[in-house]
């Protein structure tokens, strides 16, 4: 398995470009997660998918948008880059919720670094 | 909303030493999960601690869950280089997802 993976590694944007990241899972996890990472601010919620077709905003969903039409793609969509954008984003998966024992581990892909100038 | 607090921010050590983080939050957690994230890579799931006053071992590390089950600390005993990165917690928030702490760096010198 090769777990999550992302696509691109690195970007540059410049101010007012759109662009989509991508993220795919191939351990048949229902639920999926972005999170942007900006420097000593740890981990923030942008937006999270419980499975196919349904999605919800996390912390910090504006400026961004998602789509689940398969259980194993989540593409996240940045329109009109702004440089607030600049920071590291990773996706996550993780198996069902259950409500006795709380969320099952989540697993990250290896980031995106993008850079908006 | 809920939150969760990390302290210290960052931590550094000679090797050897011992080293501890702490988590708190402002609500009582049904569980609550470490992550370690090594320079320049992705977090990575360490544990999870569901029962109050839970106390896990991973060789080194030593995790407990307060009885109140509002904190949580990480101990490492004796670091080591290879004990260099930045540990999360992270607590369900009241939704499908994780609240994350800021996290704790860490550095070992040796």
């Amino acid at each position: 398995n090769a777990g999550v993976t992302q696509t691109p590694k690195f970007r540059i944007l410049k101010i007012g470009q759109s662009m989509t990241l991508q993220c795919t899972q191939d351990m048949n996890h229902n639920y999926m997660y972005w999170y942007r990472q900006d420097p000593g601010m740890g981990l923030k919620l942008i937006y999270y998918s419980v499975g196919a077709g349904i999605t919800d905003k996390g912390e910090v969903p504006n400026g961004y948008n998602v789509s689940r039409s398969t259980t194993e793609d989540f593409p996240l969509r940045l329109e009109l880059a702004a440089p607030s954008q600049t920071s590291v984003y990773f996706c996550a998966s993780s198996q069902r919720y259950l409500r006795t024992s709380g969320i099952y581990e989540q697993y990250f892909g290896p980031g995106t670094r993008l850079t908006v100038t | 909303g809920q939150q969760v607090m990390q302290i210290p921010q960052y931590q550094h050590v000679q090797e050897g030493e011992d080293f501890t983080t702490y988590c708190n939050s402002s609500t009582t957690l049904s569980n609550i999960q470490w992550y370690k994230q090594r320079p320049g890579g992705h977090p990575v799931f360490l544990i999870q601690l569901v029962k109050s006053g839970e106390v896990k071992k991973q060789k080194r590390l030593t995790f407990q869950f307060g009885e109140a089950k509002k904190n949580s600390s990480l101990h490492i005993t004796a670091t080591q280089t290879t004990d260099v990165g930045t540990y999360f917690c992270a607590g369900p928030d009241s939704g499908y997802a994780l609240n994350f702490g800021k996290g704790t760096s860490l550095l070992v010198t040796p």
